[in-house]
């Protein structure tokens, strides 16, 4: 079966401007998360969604948001970014939480100049 | 949310040696523990988990072992060869925090 798909892969953008990111989960995959992934921060958990509903959310500001659709297909949302958002974004779906295993697509490359 | 550590931050061995990597977590509800392995350029993948109900977990090479007492659990990897190297993540909880990674390098 088809894995986790992110779109787009690349994306290059200016500090003020906003950005959003897609994920197709697994089919039949009803949970969905997003982490940003920094060299020496590891994967940062950013929120989680499940049937629609935010379930989770880290530690990040308010201009990161997300959303997910009926089909589990998931956006993610960053408004006025800054340089510092500069990251690799992967999300990851499960069947559900807890202790399910979490597929990550591979990622969106995001440079913010 | 759960704070998780992980240590070493980067761990080289000999081919054919042993890598322990540790983690501990603040959460004492969490019954939850996964390893994920990242090769370079590629997306993280399961390795093994462990639930809250086990101890210890093996799986060929590689086995976990888990304290939920002390709050801490560890990914052995035994007989490491060159295509273990990678960076490797422990995720704790129903959210799956992650600590900030591990970079595996096996010298052959």
């Amino acid at each position: 079966k088809a894995g986790v798909t992110q779109t787009p892969r690349y994306l290059i953008k200016t500090r003020g401007q906003q950005v959003t990111l897609s994920c197709s989960p697994i089919s039949g995959h009803r949970s969905v998360s997003w982490y940003q992934q920094t060299p020496g921060q590891g994967l940062q958990f950013l929120f989680e969604y499940f049937s629609e509903t935010q379930r989770n959310k880290g530690n990040f500001p308010g201009r990161f948001s997300g959303r997910q659709f009926s089909n589990s297909r998931s956006e993610m949302n960053v408004s006025t970014l800054e340089l510092g958002d500069s990251a690799l974004y992967l999300c990851a779906s499960s069947r559900d939480r807890p202790d399910t295993e979490a597929f990550f697509g591979q990622g969106t490359r995001l440079t913010v100049v | 949310g759960e704070n998780v550590e992980q240590h070493p931050s980067t761990l080289s061995v000999q081919e054919g040696d042993s890598a322990v990597i540790k983690c501990t977590y603040s959460d004492s509800a969490s019954n939850y523990f996964p390893w994920y392995k990242q090769e370079l350029g590629k997306r993280p993948q399961l390795i093994i988990d462990i639930r809250s109900n086990v101890g210890e977990k093996k799986d060929q090479r590689i086995a976990v072992t888990l304290n939920k007492t002390a709050k801490h659990f560890s990914l052995h990897i035994t007989e490491t060869q060159p295509e273990d190297s990678a960076v490797y993540f422990c995720g704790v909880g129903d959210n799956l925090f992650f600590g900030t990674g591990t970079r595996l390098t096996v010298i052959p």
